[in-house]
């Protein structure tokens, strides 16, 4: 299972983090990621962190975001600066079916609104 | 980015129809293509990966095929359940990036 939270209101220029806690499996054997959906609108990949460590993101996102694990606490993090307005989305972890970028298993999602 | 370009964006069809959705790269992704059903309010579920692969607990009636830019997602026979959004995914080079979707609707 994979449990999202974090999510909010925030105003633009501001900082969240968001958490996916697992169970059941380990996050550090896994390639995580993190997408996104706008209210209304279609998936957006975001980012994603190997089991090595290794890190990669949207190019959109322009280095505002930073993904990262915690293997003590079998948690997956966001952090998420310089908010936009079009950053409101919910947020979903995801793991990998096997090391490729198919996402077999996904969290319930967490809302980020970010408005003034 | 690779691009990719769903269609249509959406379809009506009865139950039992065979039911075709075609999603193509800007650039070639090889096998490297997913493909997702998503319901209004959840988040998405995996049906088939590398183009082809069926995804855990996904009914046989669901199969994808293609290679390189085109490929297909197709509902045998569709069934009440198959209502949904369907997006397919490349992830041979980043950004992994998503279609814009199918709406499936049942007549």
């Amino acid at each position: 299972q994979l449990v999202e939270t974090g999510g909010g209101f925030i105003q633009p220029g501001g900082s969240l983090r968001l958490s996916c806690a697992a169970s059941e499996f380990l996050v550090s054997s896994y390639y995580m990621s993190w997408v996104r959906q706008a209210p209304g609108k279609g998936l957006e990949w975001v980012s994603v962190i190997y089991t090595g460590g290794s890190t990669y993101y949207a190019d959109s996102l322009k280095g505002r975001f930073t993904i990262s694990r915690d293997s003590s606490k079998n948690t997956l993090y966001l952090q998420m600066n310089s908010l936009r307005v079009e950053d409101t989305a919910v947020y979903y972890c995801a793991r990998d079916v096997g090391g490729g970028g198919a996402l077999d298993y996904w969290g319930q999602g967490t809302l980020v609104t970010v408005s003034s | 980015d690779i691009q990719m370009t769903q269609s249509p964006s959406t379809l009506s069809a009865s139950l039992g129809d065979r039911v075709t959705i075609t999603c193509r790269a800007s650039q070639t992704v090889y096998t490297w293509l997913a493909w997702y059903q998503q319901k209004p309010g959840k988040a998405p579920r995996l049906l088939i990966y590398d183009a082809s692969t069926l995804g855990s607990e996904v009914p046989s009636r669901f199969s994808g095929s293609g290679s390189g830019t085109e490929f297909s997602l197709t509902i045998s026979r569709l069934q009440p359940d198959d209502s949904a959004t369907y997006y397919c995914q490349q992830y041979n080079s980043y950004s992994w990036t998503f279609g814009l979707g199918t709406k499936v609707e049942i007549k």
